[in-house]
């Protein structure tokens, strides 16, 4: 089973400052096919996730150009370039390669100061 | 609009079953494979199951094999996930969603709760 473990698990910010949120998976997600298979989703308050990133780097339809997936076999990042205050949740990645099972990270909670 | 709807949860005693459906529109529901996820009170998120688009290929996580039962009606749209034998610890609001295609559907889920 592979183990996705993010870091930090709280992450407060100031609006309009950048934030960045890591992910590391315990074997590699990079696909002969040359693409890296992490997501990325939010879950607001009261809400369902939702998928802000795909196949590590594709924002998701929608998605605004301030969030942004990068990273390559067992290291990811999500980037936040400057971070607005609806961005509020907990932020989870998830690996959809060696199944089963999908496995997601702990969450990461993104709060404003 | 593509929505799935999740119905079917609620109050069961430990040792009781439940019937979980999924209905979606506004997508080829055949053209995808489908889950269901959960997520206990304040945690995170847990994959419970999967089905393939056409029901050939299933999988359960090790917590539930054995008492639950994913299945799927591609003609009526609908996914399904049929629970036997709940515990305690299968509390939680489970999702219907999408994994694998970047499409990122997810119903807005329902509720089970698993007490006496």
């Amino acid at each position: 089973e592979i183990v996705m473990t993010q870091s930090p698990l709280s992450l407060p910010v100031t609006p309009g400052e950048p934030a960045s949120i890591s992910c590391r998976s315990s074997q590699s997600l990079l696909h002969s096919n040359g693409n890296n298979y992490v997501y990325w989703y939010l879950q607001k308050p009261g809400q369902p996730p939702q998928l802000l990133i795909y196949l590590g780097s594709n924002r998701a339809s929608g998605v605004p150009d301030r969030f942004s997936g990068s990273g390559s076999g067992t290291d990811f990042t999500l980037k936040i370039s400057r971070v607005e205050a609806e961005d509020v949740g907990v932020y989870y990645c998830m690996q959809p390669l060696q199944t089963p099972p999908y496995t997601f990270g702990q969450g990461t909670k993104l709060e404003i100061k | 609009e593509v929505q799935l709807v999740e119905s079917g949860g609620g109050l069961v005693q430990p040792g009781g079953s439940l019937r979980l459906s999924c209905a979606a529109s506004g997508l080829t529901f055949s053209s995808y494979s489908m889950n269901w996820v959960r997520q206990a009170p304040g945690k995170g998120l847990e994959w419970v199951s999967y089905i393939s688009r056409s029901s050939s290929t299933i999988y359960y996580a090790d917590s539930v094999k054995g008492r639950f039962t994913i299945s799927r009606d591609n003609a009526k749209n609908s996914l399904f996930l049929q629970m036997n034998s709940l515990r305690a610890e299968d509390t939680a609001v489970y999702y219907c969603a999408e994994l694998d295609y970047g499409d990122g559907y997810w119903g807005q889920g329902t509720p089970v709760t698993v007490s006496s």
